[in-house]
């Protein structure tokens, strides 16, 4: 089955400093790879998501960047904010004709943004 | 609020002990997961229903067991319960199962065992 590495655990930034994130998969027939956030005491709630016919995606301060060839992907934070505190999830899955398979989480990192 | 319910929100209980958790999708989802989050391990997978049929398995021990009636409300059931069963319990529903879209997680049920 699918594996997900998600690196590093634990990430201390300042506030209005980059964070990113990365992610490998070992499955090269996943086609879909989505980020949740979960702040402390709270669900999981997707932030941003991307699929394999594409290679990068943007929102607002957000981006996704993904390599098939090498099989990992990316989450960019730009211009942080306390409020971006929270673990973060990847995760892989499949659908279509690459066949099915629900989603595999990485093991989440801990953001922590000091004002 | 995602729209999926959640109950019971805690559950205190004793090894050896049997647990329902019940979980009501989005209205109009037809798909609902069951994920197991502890510590160390993030979330892992168990079940996942798709208009009442088991659609796909993960590392769900034997001692659980799921369902997802006609209303397709689901239920997971935990049995022989074990100290490391304590964890928390989100059910998520998504209205397809495709495995691509979106996946909305209730508020969790934590679980701890004695």
């Amino acid at each position: 089955g699918e594996n997900v590495e998600q690196h590093p655990s634990t990430l201390s930034v300042q506030e209005g400093d980059s964070a990113v994130i990365k992610c490998t998969y070992s499955d090269s027939a996943s086609n879909y790879f989505p980020w949740y956030k979960q702040e402390l005491g709270k669900r999981p709630q997707l932030i941003i998501d991307i699929r394999s016919n594409v290679g990068e995606k943007k929102d607002q301060r957000i981006a996704v960047t993904l390599n098939k060839t090498a099989k990992h992907f990316s989450l960019h934070i730009t211009e942080t904010q306390p409020e971006d505190s929270a673990v973060y999830f990847c995760a892989a899955s499949k659908g279509g004709n690459s066949g099915y398979s629900t989603l595999t989480f990485g093991k989440g990192t801990m953001l922590l943004v000091s004002p | 609020d995602s729209g999926v319910t959640q109950t019971p929100k805690h559950l205190i209980t004793a090894t050896g002990q049997r647990v329902t958790l019940r979980c009501s999708p989005r209205s109009g989802d037809l798909s609902v997961y069951w994920y197991q989050q502890s510590l160390d391990q993030g979330l892992q997978f168990l079940i996942q229903y798709y208009n009442g049929e088991e659609r796909a398995k993960g590392n769900i021990l034997e001692r659980f067991s799921a369902q997802q009636f006609p209303d397709l409300h689901s239920e997971l059931n935990l049995s022989s319960l074990e100290l490391g069963d304590s964890a928390l319990y989100f059910c998520a529903s998504s209205p397809l199962g495709e495995g691509r879209g979106e996946l909305f997680f209730g508020e969790g049920s934590r679980l701890t065992v004695l």
